[in-house]
């Protein structure tokens, strides 16, 4: 049975642009979540979808936004990039919101220059 | 502001000793806890889950939670030098499932000496 999957594993991006992330889930996994990783601030939650829908949201700002598709592959996009957005971005997956047990990708690593 | 509180470590034991790891926790609505490992340059693997009060034993690891007392922690029978990884605890923020509710600690640096 596959992982997560998240792409792409590493990016490099400067200030001001944008960025794409994906995240295809367990397969029969609905819900989507999106955590930020740094060594100061270890894992702070962004987001979660399930079943195209945002259920939660973390204390991130507008510019961090993301989206879930009806094959509940999730994407999540950052724009204005920042040198302080730059970190481990992961993906979890899970049956549904029912269920905390939550997987994780092998997250994609976004360095912001 | 719930939290979930980890010694960042590092924690160091000799190849074949028990490692023990603790977590305390401040929402007392909380009924799920979870540890993960994760490898320097890898993602969390979840390696045990626990809801209810007592232990709960897989392999070489046992979990234990004590709600009374805000506590979870984990225990490594026989450490071995490939269980050296930091170790997150996380906690179910208290109103219901979800995993967009979990709080994680900031982890716990295992170092196995052979």
């Amino acid at each position: 049975k596959a992982g997560v999957t998240q792409t792409p594993r590493y990016l490099i991006k400067t200030r001001g642009q944008q960025v794409t992330l994906s995240c295809s889930p367990i397969s029969g996994h609905r819900s989507v979540s999106w955590y930020q990783q740094t060594p100061g601030q270890g894992l702070q939650f962004l987001f979660e979808y399930f079943s195209e829908t945002q259920r939660n949201k973390g204390n991130f700002p507008g510019r961090f936004s993301g989206r879930q598709f009806s094959n509940s592959r999730s994407e999540m996009n950052v724009s204005t990039l920042e040198l302080g957005d730059s970190a481990l971005y992961l993906c979890a997956s899970s049956t549904g919101p029912e269920n905390t047990e939550a997987f994780f990708g092998q997250g994609t690593r976004l360095t912001v220059v | 502001q719930k939290e979930v509180e980890q010694n960042s470590g590092p924690l160091s034991v000799p190849e074949g000793a028990i490692a023990s790891l603790n977590c305390t926790y401040s929402d007392r609505g909380s009924q799920s806890f979870f540890w993960y490992r994760q490898y320097s340059g890898k993602s969390p693997e979840l390696i045990m889950s626990i809801y209810s009060n007592g232990d709960k034993e897989d392999g070489r690891f046992t979990a234990q939670l004590n709600k009374a007392s805000q506590y979870v922690s984990l225990l490594i029978r026989d450490s071995q030098p490939s269980d050296s990884a930091t170790y997150l605890c996380a906690g179910e923020r208290g109103y219901g499932g979800s995993q967009g509710n979990l709080i994680f600690g900031k982890g716990t640096k295992l170092s196995v000496k052979p």
